[in-house]
């Protein structure tokens, strides 16, 4: 099955810090996507993806969809203690027809911010 | 903003028991999903739903697993004779429609097997 690899695992950074996170893949997607999670809560969507080379922006984050379709970056810049977290990639085949949006998602990247 | 809800928030099951878990999709949304994240570990797809009939299910999603819209508002995943391994967070998902929609998540159920 499709497989996405998330790096790094964990992050341990100072607040003000910038942060950056990718996620690679051996199949092509279509849809990259980048969550994050708060414990005991469900994914929280970041930014959407949906073209090869965009890049898109939401505040302090900025993600990649790569040429290749097979990876994607994350930078959080200026890094705050409400960073904290898990952030997860995920990406769609999108083929149409029976595999419409479901995600594969990586293995996530804990962040943890020092005040 | 529209969200979707998920009930309960945690469920307490006995092993070989059935489990019923709840779900309200954003309104006017046509795909569903349910995935799985057991503690520490990254989130699986289960099964997808759309025309009220499964589009593509993982091979965790057994026949001990079956998914329901009932009505036209709630969609439920129901697990038939629970075991250990099934404790784990169960989120729901929809997307409106075909095209750039990207999946919103509910807060999950988190389901323990005893």
């Amino acid at each position: 099955g499709q497989q996405l690899n998330q790096s790094p695992q964990s992050m341990f950074i100072q607040e003000g810090e910038d942060v950056s996170m990718n996620c690679t893949s051996s199949s092509i997607f279509n849809t990259w996507l980048w969550y994050k999670q708060d414990p005991g809560e469900g994914p929280v969507l970041l930014i959407a993806l949906y073209k090869a080379g965009e890049l898109t922006s939401n505040g302090r984050l900025t993600a990649q969809f790569g040429i290749t379709r097979k990876d994607s970056f994350l930078n959080i810049s200026a890094s705050i203690p409400s960073d904290v977290g898990i952030y997860f990639c995920a990406g769609s085949a999108d083929a149409g027809g029976t595999s419409y949006g479901k995600l594969t998602f990586g293995q996530g990247t804990i962040l943890t911010v020092h005040p | 903003e529209p969200e979707v809800t998920q009930t309960p928030s945690h469920q307490v099951t006995q092993m070989g028991q059935e489990v019923i878990l709840r779900c309200v999709p954003i309104s006017n949304h046509l795909y569903f999903y349910w995935y799985r994240q057991i503690l520490g570990q990254k989130v699986e797809f289960l099964v997808s739903f759309y025309n009220n009939e499964i589009s593509e299910k993982s091979e965790i999603f057994d026949d001990q697993f079956s998914v329901e819209r009932p009505d036209g508002s709630n969609f439920t995943l129901k697990i038939r004779s629970t075991k250990l391994e099934d404790s784990a967070m169960y989120f729901c998902a929809s997307i409106g429609q075909a095209g750039n929609q990207p999946q919103h998540f509910g807060d999950g159920t988190r389901l323990s097997i005893l």
